[in-house]
């Protein structure tokens, strides 16, 4: 059975950083490009970035970019999230979700498996 | 960047048919997968690849696309598939991105 448990969210001040963590079981992690996508408080989804599966390629939304750095440990089998310079508006629970396809220049991709989320909240 | 538009609300009866439309510039040439999301839960793949259900999904879901509109269609609709619902495409142009349409709560009458 595939599972995917975030942790390390919770309350951040403005301009300040956490590292996000994608625990996967149940698949062969390091054959599955990787994303994380987030959804502010009743709000719609977002993407934020996508990694492959060997961890070469990387990918942004333009509102992270520079700020946020996706990266993955397939001995470990987590992928992470590295978010710096935090805004209020990067509030958000995080959704990490398995890929297929390869989410690259010439691949589409989906997703199929999504864990539960982790709340970041940023706020004085 | 490439937009998704999708209408806010779809209301619908129950036994009845809830078509929800997801609008982008030529998406027919795209791949379109739609998620379905419950309050407080992670979302949920219901179609992919426009028109390929997963397994476990209902044969009451189904989708298409064409021209600049795709469509998840559900059919014989029950009360346990009012949730939000949001279509995704991979924009593999100048720009390598994922991409989320704006979503659609649809509400079962």
């Amino acid at each position: 059975e595939v599972q995917l448990l975030e942790s390390g969210g919770g309350l951040v001040q403005p301009g300040g950083s956490l590292r996000l963590s994608c625990a996967a079981s149940g698949f062969t992690f390091s054959s599955y490009a990787m994303s994380w996508v987030r959804q502010a408080p009743g709000k719609g989804l977002e993407w934020v970035s996508a990694i492959s599966g060997s961890g070469g390629s990387t990918y942004y939304a333009d509102s992270v970019k520079g700020r946020f750095t996706i990266s993955r440990d397939n001995s470990k089998n987590t992928l992470y999230l590295q978010m710096n310079s935090l805004r209020a508006e990067d509030t958000a629970v995080y959704y990490c979700a398995k890929a297929l396809g390869y989410c690259s220049s010439t691949s589409s991709c989906y997703f199929d498996y999504w864990g539960q989320g982790t709340l970041v909240t940023v706020s004085s | 960047s490439y937009v998704l538009t999708q209408p806010p609300s779809v209301s619908v009866a129950p036994g009845k048919t809830a078509r929800i439309t997801c609008g982008g510039n030529n998406i027919g040439s795209k791949s379109v997968h739609w998620y379905q999301q419950k309050p407080g839960q992670a979302p949920v793949l219901v179609i992919y690849y426009d028109s390929d259900r997963p397994s476990g999904i209902p044969e009451r879901f189904s989708g298409s696309n064409s021209g600049n509109t795709a469509t998840l269609t559900i059919s014989r609709v029950e009360a346990g598939d009012e949730a939000d619902y949001y279509c995704q495409v991979w924009d593999s142009s100048s720009d390598h991105r994922g991409v989320f349409g704006t979503g659609t709560k649809v509400t079962v009458l």
